[in-house]
Protein backbone atom coordinates (compact mmCIF):
# COMPACT_ATOMS: atom_id res chain seq x y z
CA UNK A 1 0.00 0.00 0.00
CA UNK A 2 0.47 3.43 -0.61
CA UNK A 3 1.15 6.13 1.99
CA UNK A 4 2.04 10.05 1.86
CA UNK A 5 2.53 11.25 5.35
CA UNK A 6 3.04 15.27 5.79
CA UNK A 7 3.96 16.42 9.18
CA UNK A 8 3.04 20.19 9.00
CA UNK A 9 -0.24 20.89 9.46
CA UNK A 10 0.79 24.84 8.94
CA UNK A 11 3.73 26.85 8.13
CA UNK A 12 4.57 30.62 8.20
CA UNK A 13 6.64 32.50 5.61
CA UNK A 14 7.98 35.83 5.50
CA UNK A 15 7.71 36.95 2.17
CA UNK A 16 10.41 37.24 -0.23
CA UNK A 17 12.02 34.01 1.87
CA UNK A 18 12.18 30.26 0.88
CA UNK A 19 9.96 27.49 2.66
CA UNK A 20 10.15 23.50 2.31
CA UNK A 21 7.33 21.57 2.91
CA UNK A 22 7.96 17.93 3.88
CA UNK A 23 6.75 14.74 2.54
CA UNK A 24 7.82 11.54 3.12
CA UNK A 25 6.44 8.41 1.31
CA UNK A 26 6.01 4.88 1.89
CA UNK A 27 5.73 2.21 -0.97
CA UNK A 28 6.86 -1.55 -2.23
CA UNK A 29 6.30 -0.51 -5.94
CA UNK A 30 10.01 0.66 -7.59
CA UNK A 31 8.93 2.88 -9.92
CA UNK A 32 6.77 5.62 -8.86
CA UNK A 33 5.80 9.21 -9.49
CA UNK A 34 5.78 11.79 -6.90
CA UNK A 35 3.78 15.09 -6.92
CA UNK A 36 2.86 18.33 -5.38
CA UNK A 37 -0.61 20.03 -5.79
CA UNK A 38 -1.23 23.45 -4.17
CA UNK A 39 -5.23 24.41 -3.14
CA UNK A 40 -5.91 27.77 -2.97
CA UNK A 41 -8.92 28.90 -0.86
CA UNK A 42 -10.74 29.60 -3.77
CA UNK A 43 -10.41 25.21 -3.36
CA UNK A 44 -9.23 24.36 -7.15
CA UNK A 45 -6.53 21.96 -7.20
CA UNK A 46 -3.21 23.24 -9.10
CA UNK A 47 -0.26 21.13 -10.11
CA UNK A 48 2.90 22.32 -9.31
CA UNK A 49 6.06 19.78 -9.94
CA UNK A 50 6.56 16.04 -10.45
CA UNK A 51 9.01 13.77 -9.42
CA UNK A 52 10.02 10.31 -10.82
CA UNK A 53 11.34 7.55 -8.88
CA UNK A 54 14.13 7.12 -11.57
CA UNK A 55 14.73 10.64 -12.10
CA UNK A 56 18.76 11.49 -11.50
CA UNK A 57 18.21 15.28 -11.21
CA UNK A 58 15.42 17.22 -8.48
CA UNK A 59 12.71 18.39 -10.40
CA UNK A 60 12.18 21.99 -10.66
CA UNK A 61 9.78 24.42 -11.97
CA UNK A 62 10.15 28.48 -11.80
CA UNK A 63 9.98 28.98 -8.11
CA UNK A 64 9.29 25.44 -7.11
CA UNK A 65 11.62 22.86 -6.90
CA UNK A 66 11.54 19.16 -5.42
CA UNK A 67 14.23 18.10 -2.64
CA UNK A 68 14.17 14.30 -3.62
CA UNK A 69 15.69 12.01 -1.24
CA UNK A 70 15.07 8.14 -2.35
CA UNK A 71 17.20 6.56 0.43
CA UNK A 72 15.50 8.64 2.80
CA UNK A 73 11.88 8.40 0.80
CA UNK A 74 11.31 11.85 1.12
CA UNK A 75 10.05 14.31 -1.37
CA UNK A 76 10.22 17.59 0.16
CA UNK A 77 8.76 21.16 -1.73
CA UNK A 78 11.22 24.29 -1.97
CA UNK A 79 9.24 27.56 -2.50
CA UNK A 80 11.84 30.18 -3.23
CA UNK A 81 11.03 33.60 -2.86
CA UNK A 82 7.54 33.19 -1.06
CA UNK A 83 4.61 36.13 -2.35
CA UNK A 84 1.92 36.33 -0.69
CA UNK A 85 -0.26 34.13 -3.28
CA UNK A 86 1.74 31.68 -2.44
CA UNK A 87 -0.60 31.30 0.65
CA UNK A 88 -2.66 28.10 0.26
CA UNK A 89 -2.94 24.50 0.96
CA UNK A 90 0.20 22.16 -0.47
CA UNK A 91 -0.86 18.53 -1.26
CA UNK A 92 1.81 15.90 -1.21
CA UNK A 93 1.03 12.71 -3.78
CA UNK A 94 2.08 9.50 -5.11
CA UNK A 95 1.23 7.53 -7.60
CA UNK A 96 2.84 3.93 -8.78
CA UNK A 97 4.06 2.91 -12.05
CA UNK A 98 4.57 -0.50 -12.48
CA UNK A 99 2.46 -2.61 -14.26
CA UNK A 100 2.57 -5.15 -11.94
CA UNK A 101 1.55 -2.46 -8.98
CA UNK A 102 -2.49 -2.97 -7.63
CA UNK A 103 -2.53 0.20 -7.45
CA UNK A 104 -1.26 1.39 -11.05
CA UNK A 105 -2.21 4.71 -11.77
CA UNK A 106 -4.37 5.59 -8.04
CA UNK A 107 -2.99 8.80 -6.71
CA UNK A 108 -2.21 8.66 -2.97
CA UNK A 109 -2.59 12.30 -1.29
CA UNK A 110 -0.91 13.47 2.33
CA UNK A 111 -2.95 15.69 4.64
CA UNK A 112 -1.52 18.93 3.23
CA UNK A 113 -0.01 21.65 4.99
CA UNK A 114 -1.71 25.27 5.14
CA UNK A 115 1.22 27.75 4.18
CA UNK A 116 0.55 30.89 5.01
CA UNK A 117 3.13 34.09 3.66
CA UNK A 118 3.37 37.28 5.50
CA UNK A 119 4.34 40.46 4.40
CA UNK B 1 -13.76 27.27 -21.62
CA UNK B 2 -12.04 24.77 -18.48
CA UNK B 3 -11.19 20.96 -20.13
CA UNK B 4 -12.62 19.24 -16.88
CA UNK B 5 -16.08 20.63 -15.40
CA UNK B 6 -17.99 19.78 -12.65
CA UNK B 7 -21.60 20.24 -12.12
CA UNK B 8 -23.04 21.73 -10.06
CA UNK B 9 -20.66 23.79 -8.41
CA UNK B 10 -22.09 23.76 -5.06
CA UNK B 11 -25.44 21.68 -4.00
CA UNK B 12 -27.12 21.65 -0.37
CA UNK B 13 -29.32 18.45 -0.04
CA UNK B 14 -31.52 16.42 2.73
CA UNK B 15 -30.46 13.20 4.02
CA UNK B 16 -32.23 10.18 2.40
CA UNK B 17 -32.04 12.40 -1.19
CA UNK B 18 -30.73 10.75 -4.42
CA UNK B 19 -28.38 12.89 -6.07
CA UNK B 20 -25.67 13.13 -8.63
CA UNK B 21 -22.67 14.68 -9.45
CA UNK B 22 -21.70 14.80 -12.92
CA UNK B 23 -18.52 15.34 -14.36
CA UNK B 24 -16.87 16.11 -18.21
CA UNK B 25 -13.80 16.45 -20.27
CA UNK B 26 -12.38 17.71 -23.29
CA UNK B 27 -8.99 16.70 -22.86
CA UNK B 28 -9.61 13.50 -24.41
CA UNK B 29 -8.25 11.29 -21.60
CA UNK B 30 -9.31 8.15 -20.87
CA UNK B 31 -8.74 7.85 -17.12
CA UNK B 32 -11.29 9.28 -14.59
CA UNK B 33 -11.41 9.73 -10.61
CA UNK B 34 -13.42 10.68 -8.21
CA UNK B 35 -12.17 12.03 -4.92
CA UNK B 36 -13.36 13.67 -1.96
CA UNK B 37 -12.07 15.99 0.32
CA UNK B 38 -12.54 16.33 3.95
CA UNK B 39 -10.83 19.33 6.23
CA UNK B 40 -7.35 17.76 7.74
CA UNK B 41 -7.67 14.30 5.36
CA UNK B 42 -6.66 15.26 2.19
CA UNK B 43 -8.18 13.61 -1.02
CA UNK B 44 -8.97 10.23 -0.78
CA UNK B 45 -10.15 8.17 -3.98
CA UNK B 46 -13.97 7.16 -4.29
CA UNK B 47 -13.92 5.13 -7.56
CA UNK B 48 -12.04 5.68 -10.83
CA UNK B 49 -12.31 4.49 -14.52
CA UNK B 50 -9.92 3.41 -16.69
CA UNK B 51 -12.38 3.50 -19.85
CA UNK B 52 -15.83 3.30 -20.56
CA UNK B 53 -15.87 -0.52 -19.52
CA UNK B 54 -13.79 -0.35 -16.78
CA UNK B 55 -14.77 0.86 -13.36
CA UNK B 56 -12.67 0.23 -10.08
CA UNK B 57 -13.77 0.74 -6.50
CA UNK B 58 -11.57 3.43 -4.77
CA UNK B 59 -10.76 3.69 -0.94
CA UNK B 60 -14.24 4.87 0.42
CA UNK B 61 -16.32 3.33 -2.34
CA UNK B 62 -19.61 2.82 0.15
CA UNK B 63 -22.44 4.50 -0.34
CA UNK B 64 -21.69 5.97 -4.11
CA UNK B 65 -22.03 4.29 -7.30
CA UNK B 66 -20.40 5.80 -10.22
CA UNK B 67 -21.64 5.49 -14.66
CA UNK B 68 -19.19 6.55 -17.05
CA UNK B 69 -21.66 7.12 -19.65
CA UNK B 70 -18.86 7.95 -22.28
CA UNK B 71 -15.66 8.80 -22.78
CA UNK B 72 -15.58 12.40 -21.72
CA UNK B 73 -18.35 11.94 -18.78
CA UNK B 74 -18.25 10.31 -15.39
CA UNK B 75 -20.95 10.83 -12.96
CA UNK B 76 -21.04 10.30 -9.40
CA UNK B 77 -24.35 8.98 -7.64
CA UNK B 78 -25.53 9.48 -3.69
CA UNK B 79 -28.17 6.50 -3.58
CA UNK B 80 -29.15 7.72 -0.06
CA UNK B 81 -27.41 11.17 0.73
CA UNK B 82 -26.07 11.02 4.56
CA UNK B 83 -24.55 13.98 6.72
CA UNK B 84 -21.26 12.49 6.64
CA UNK B 85 -20.96 12.91 2.73
CA UNK B 86 -20.63 16.49 3.23
CA UNK B 87 -17.45 16.93 1.79
CA UNK B 88 -15.79 18.80 -1.53
CA UNK B 89 -15.88 16.15 -4.32
CA UNK B 90 -13.52 16.42 -7.19
CA UNK B 91 -13.50 14.85 -10.41
CA UNK B 92 -10.29 14.52 -12.28
CA UNK B 93 -8.15 13.07 -15.03
CA UNK B 94 -5.74 11.67 -16.89
CA UNK B 95 -3.78 10.82 -19.95
CA UNK B 96 -2.54 7.20 -18.56
CA UNK B 97 -1.66 5.20 -16.21
CA UNK B 98 2.03 5.72 -15.96
CA UNK B 99 3.16 7.73 -12.93
CA UNK B 100 4.57 10.78 -14.91
CA UNK B 101 1.12 11.68 -15.95
CA UNK B 102 -0.62 14.70 -13.49
CA UNK B 103 -4.22 14.05 -12.74
CA UNK B 104 -6.14 17.61 -14.20
CA UNK B 105 -8.68 18.14 -11.23
CA UNK B 106 -12.35 20.18 -11.89
CA UNK B 107 -13.14 23.24 -10.05
CA UNK B 108 -14.40 20.69 -6.95
CA UNK B 109 -18.24 20.41 -6.08
CA UNK B 110 -19.20 21.78 -2.66
CA UNK B 111 -21.69 19.33 -1.39
CA UNK B 112 -23.76 19.48 2.37
CA UNK B 113 -25.81 16.95 3.14
CA UNK B 114 -28.53 17.89 6.14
Amino acid sequence: AQKITQTQPGMFVQEKEAVTLDCTYDTSDPSYGLFWYKQPSSGEMIFLIYQGSYDQQNATEGRYSLNFQKARKSANLVISASQLGDSAMYFCAMRAQSRQSSTLGRLYFGRGTQLTVWP
Amino acid sequence: DADVTQTPRNRITKTGKRIMLECSQTKGHDRMYWYRQDPGLGLRLIYYSFDVKDINKGEISDGYSVSRQAQAKFSLSLESAIPNQTALYFCATSEGTSARYEQYFGPGTRLTVT
